[in-house]
Formats: structure tokens, sequence, C-alpha cells
């Protein structure tokens, strides 16, 4: 199986700051890497598909880099709503699987 | 609107069985994979199987193979996952999610619309 490694698993920044957080997976996955956000009590959103395309209705502050194993999820300026847990997922072979999440706090 | 409304938390003994529904409304059922993942308290995020609403056929998670049962009713839109033989460790919640792609597209096994979640509490 392939495992998804996120790093931090805890970020904590200010309104404004550019943060980027890291997904590692354990064998190439070519681009097959997706990110959702997940707010406390509610299901996650979509964010980014196929490791660089943003979904629609997605503010452009968010943008997806990678392949193979390293990928990146960057939020260039954060504002007040971004605060969450982020996921990775991968759909390159079975079982899908996600990152372990990455919980973003405001400073 | 596409909207995905499951049915209500449920408390169940360890060993007893849950099945918990997915009404879809807002595009046609039978053109996308269905998608469960559980969530545990403070936990990640774990995919459990999918099911083709067109005829049926199951992908399960290994973890869960043989005490998964994910179906799809067309009649009425809605698509249903039954676990069994219930432990402890199932508490958590269950949402139902459609994938991104089109089944005549090959599907595309990313998570688009989402459930609001049912808590599922296993507890003697």
């Amino acid at each position: 199986d392939i495992q998804l490694t996120q790093s931090p698993s805890f970020l904590s920044a200010s309104v404004g700051d550019r943060v980027t957080i890291t997904c590692r997976a354990s064998q190439g996955i070519s681009s097959y890497l997706a990110w959702y956000q997940q707010k406390p009590g509610k299901a996650p959103k979509l964010l980014i598909y196929a490791a660089s395309t943003l979904q629609s209705g997605v503010p452009s502050r968010f943008s997806g880099s990678g392949s193979g194993t390293e990928f990146t999820l960057t939020i260039s300026s954060l504002q007040p709503e971004d605060f969450a847990t982020y996921y990775c997922q991968q759909l390159n072979s079975y079982p899908i699987a996600f990152g372990q999440g990455t919980r973003l706090e405001i400073k | 609107e596409v909207q995905l409304v499951q049915s209500g938390a449920e408390v169940k003994k360890p060993g007893a069985t849950v099945k918990i529904s997915c009404k879809v409304s807002g595009y046609t059922f039978t053109d996308y994979y269905m998608h469960w993942v559980q969530q545990a308290p403070g936990k990640g995020l774990e995919w459990m199987g999918l099911v083709d609403p067109e005829d049926g056929e199951t992908i399960y998670a290994e973890k869960f193979q043989g005490r998964v049962t994910i179906t799809a009713d067309t009649s009425t839109d809605t698509a249903y996952m039954e676990l069994s033989s219930l432990r402890s460790e199932d508490t958590a919640v269950y949402y139902c999610a459609t994938d991104l792609g089109t089944i005549a597209s090959g599907g595309e096994y990313y998570f688009d619309y989402w459930g609001q979640g049912t808590l599922v509490t296993v507890s003697s």
C-alpha cells in the first residue's frame, strides 16, 4: 500500500503569511494527488486535484505542485477562513489513501 | 444544486450492524461513482470503498473487506453503506462522497461533493 506523509503535522501562522504543506508518497504516484480542506464538524472540501489543478470556486491563493513522490500545497496569503486541517490523497493505486493531516492554526 | 443528505446518528452495540443512507439530488446518480470515507474522532480520513450505481459493482478497501457492503438504489437515488461486526474502533463519522469524474470517462477517484456525515457510536 502507498503511504502518504504530510509535514508539518501542525503549523501556526498569521493572516497574510505564505505557507507550504508537503506531502510525500512512499512510492511514485505520478500526479494522482489531491488536497482537501476540512473545518471542524464539516465534511472535507476538494481544493486541488491532479496535483496542480484548482477545483472550481477555490480561491487562486491556493496552489499545488509536484509529481512522483513529493507534492506541495501553498497558500500565498493566509486569510482567516483558511485556518483548518488539510489532507492530501493519492489515487494512483488501491487502496485510495490520505495523509495524516496538517492542522493550520492562527498564531 | 447537488446535495448528498445522509441519515442520522446511530448508537450500536458491539457485534451489531449499521446501515447508513446517502440520498442524492441535483445530478444523475448513475453517472458517478459513490465513495464512502471513515473518520474516527480526532483522526484522519480513511477510504472504505465505492459503488457504481449503474450496475452495483463495488470495490472495497482491504481493511473493511468482509465487513462492509456498499449498495445503490437507482429508484430512489440513494446509496447505502452497511458495516457489520461493529467494534469500538468503528466509532466514527462516515461520509459519502461523489467522484469528480463521470463513470463513462473512467472516474477520477477524487471526492467532489460530500454528505454532511453520519456519526456512528459503538458502545456497550
